[in-house]
């Protein structure tokens, strides 16, 4: 089996950097994809291929990975990024896909 | 703009199969180098994925629902479809479908339908 660990919240001010992270030996050999779900919706892809941003998302939300690490990183938070944000992955084929899950930030 | 809409049962009683419908529109089901998804979202927890079918009917499932998996497509009406047999009420969910996009090897989820809540209860 294969999994994908995030902390369960993270909590930052406005204005400041969130970074939240996903690891898992998946990682090393596939790339992470992030979603954002806020209350009430579906999830919308932030990043994909550990560090492309999708048109539409803004610019202070940016990917990273090193090793079997992957973060996420959103610079100067804003109200609005208050979510719910799940990374994703697939097995050594790539075939079979996989969710972290998920690590609340909170904008305090 | 690429849209997805889920249908089906919202209350399914234990034991029984559970059936969604995922409708298609503004792009073909038969595009090149996409599949289609089901996840699931249990209330308050985290997203499951549940598996995924090709335009030309094959499919991927989580091995750990593999045995109570089926999805099919209908290229004809743009749409594809989740059954999901002998549920219990930890099958109670927001089930999802999603677009998932192929590159090579790698697979992402984009867009996503609004989700639709099906809940396990006599």
């Amino acid at each position: 089996s294969y999994e994908l660990t995030q902390p369960p919240s993270v909590s930052v001010s406005p204005g400041q950097t969130a970074r939240i992270t996903c690891s898992g030996d998946a990682l090393s050999k596939q790339y992470a994809y992030w979603y954002q779900q806020k209350s009430g919706q579906a999830p919308v892809l932030v990043i994909y291929k550990d560090s492309e941003r999708p048109s539409g998302i803004p610019e202070r939300f940016s990917g990273s990975s090193s090793g079997t690490t992957v973060t996420l990183t959103i610079s100067g938070v804003q109200a609005e990024d208050e979510a719910d944000y799940y990374c994703q992955s697939a097995d050594s084929t790539g075939s079979y896909l996989v969710f972290g899950g998920g690590a609340k930030l909170t904008v305090l | 703009q690429l849209q997805l809409q889920e249908s089906g049962s919202g209350l399914v009683k234990p034991s029984q199969t559970l059936s969604l419908t995922c409708a298609v529109s503004g792009g073909s089901i038969s595009s090149g180098d996409y599949s289609w998804s089901w996840i699931r979202q249990p209330p308050g927890k985290g997203l499951e994925w549940i598996g995924y079918i090709y335009h030309s009917g094959s499919t991927y499932y989580n091995l750990s629902l593999k045995s109570r998996v089926t999805m099919s497509v209908d290229k004809s009406k743009n749409q594809f479809s989740l059954r999901l047999s002998s549920v219990t009420a930890a099958d109670t969910a927001v089930y999802y479908c999603a677009r998932v996009v192929i590159v090579v090897a790698n697979r992402w989820f984009d867009p996503w339908g609004q989700g639709t809540l099906v809940t396990v209860s006599s």
